[in-house]
């Protein structure tokens, strides 16, 4: 089962990338990665899914290096609307085996 | 639009009564997910259902039990509620177990 490391905190302003990492040191080759993001009273909301290399969309980018170890989540010019946790989950349908981290608060400040 | 109801926002139980929390979906979804998110410690998976009356145990099951007699509606049961099962639970459904899960709101159980 890969277990996943966020930093628990990330401060940023307006406009600014802001990049978060999320480390999975024992994911299995056939495990997928996917970042989701919630705000307060809500559940999670879906933003990005990927296996390897690189994945983007209308939100962000998703940057998984060759030995997968890692994930980084990018968000281009952040708004305050972006202040939430932010969570990757590392999973693998044929070992119906399903981790999420323990989240990233990120704080946007005008 | 997708959709994953929960049957009630705040419930207040006492220990030992047996709860029932329910989830239904609209989206004709194989798959079905049970976690509870404390403080801390993110989202954790207590069961799951890939199909009708199918189960899996996830990360906490422990005092925990689920049901899915239709393919819609996954219920979570604790038979004999304690204080440390309050707790944020949340619903999830999925098409596969590598798709997007969508999200129920919550339901906040507090144990006294």
């Amino acid at each position: 089962l890969a277990k996943t490391t966020q930093p628990i905190s990330m401060d940023s302003y307006e406009g600014q990338e802001v990049n978060i990492t999320c480390s999975h040191n024992n994911i299995a080759t056939n495990d997928y990665i996917t970042w989701y993001q919630q705000f307060p009273s809500q559940g999670p909301r879906f933003i990005i899914q990927g296996y390897k290399t690189k994945v983007t969309n209308e939100v962000a980018s998703l940057f998984i290096p060759a030995d997968r170890k890692s994930s980084t989540l990018s968000l281009p010019r952040v708004s305050l609307s972006d202040t939430a946790v932010y969570y990757c989950l590392v999973g693998d349908t044929g070992r119906r085996a399903l981790t999420f981290g323990s989240g990233t608060r990120l704080q946007v400040q005008p | 639009d997708v959709k994953v109801t929960q049957s009630s926002r705040y419930l207040v139980k006492r220990t030992g009564e047996k709860v029932f929390l329910e989830c239904v979906q609209d989206m004709d979804h194989e798959n079905m997910f049970w976690y509870r998110q404390d403080p801390g410690l993110g989202l954790r998976l207590i069961y799951f259902s890939y199909d009708v009356k199918m189960k899996e145990k996830g990360d906490i099951p422990e005092g925990y039990s689920v049901s899915r007699e239709k393919k819609e509606r996954f219920s979570l049961i604790l038979e004999s509620a304690s204080t440390n099962q309050t707790s944020m639970y949340l619903c999830a459904s999925s098409l596969t177990l590598d798709y997007e899960q969508y999200f129920g709101p919550g339901t906040r159980l507090t144990v006294t």
